[in-house]
């Protein structure tokens, strides 16, 4: 079936480095795609979305970038720190449907 | 923003009971709530839907007898998973959608386990 999923289930990096979290979606209808931080024991937080008529969006420290051809998205980190260690998931959406079906998931562990 | 609550964090029971989790909207009415369910390093696995004043939607191999979903009012959805077993041990998550928005709000998850 269609899935979403991620290229690598654990990224180290050094406090002050950028971090790129991958992730590669099969369901090529999917038009709006979410990343999610869960820290350890707690629910899934927001981090930042991108419908599929875009290709880049930027929040704070954070960019999301989307090749639809490729059906690849990432999550750049810059100036990762100690508190952005925890797992990224991205989540598809598609068809008008608001349920979000969620990757495997990325571990994220910076070393300060 | 928006915010969800779960209560309780953490249970512990005994296998063969019973055991309640609630999930509350605190500061909107969520017309929809969907139940999670994550093992430890895995991801979250959607276990059914519950629409105020309806029957909730399972998701396939969901045992609906098992894990009971009441959505009453529209600030509260309860999980009640019954007769308890230890493979049930789990972190059960909710989330829940606003009215007529897309963005859906997460809870901070119930840790239960059973002994």
């Amino acid at each position: 079936g269609e899935s979403v999923g991620l290229h690598l289930p654990t990224l180290s990096v050094q406090e002050g480095d950028n971090s790129i979290i991958n992730c590669a979606y099969s369901n090529s209808a999917s038009d709006y795609f979410i990343w999610y931080k869960q820290e350890s024991g707690k629910g899934p937080q927001f981090i930042i979305d991108i419908r599929s008529n875009m290709d880049k969006r930027q929040g704070q420290r954070v960019t999301v970038l989307l090749n639809k051809t490729v059906k690849h998205l990432s999550l750049q980190i810059a100036a990762t720190q100690p508190g952005d260690s925890a797992v990224y998931f991205c989540a598809e959406r598609s068809g008008g449907s608001y349920i979000p079906t969620f990757g495997r998931g990325t571990s994220l562990i910076v070393h300060p | 923003g928006a915010v969800v609550s779960q209560h309780p964090s953490r249970v512990i029971c005994k296998s063969g009971t019973s055991v309640k989790i609630e999930c509350r909207s605190l500061d909107f009415q969520a017309t929809t709530m969907f139940w999670y369910r994550q093992f430890p390093k895995q991801s979250l696995m959607l276990m059914a839907t519950s629409n105020e004043g309806s029957k909730a939607t399972y998701e396939q191999g969901v045992e609906k007898d098992k894990f009971l979903i009441n959505h009453a009012s529209l600030t509260l959805s309860t999980l009640t998973v019954t007769s308890a077993h230890p493979e049930d041990s789990s972190f059960y998550i909710c989330s829940a959608k606003e009215g007529q928005g897309n963005t859906i709000y997460f809870g901070e998850g119930s840790w239960l386990t059973v002994v």
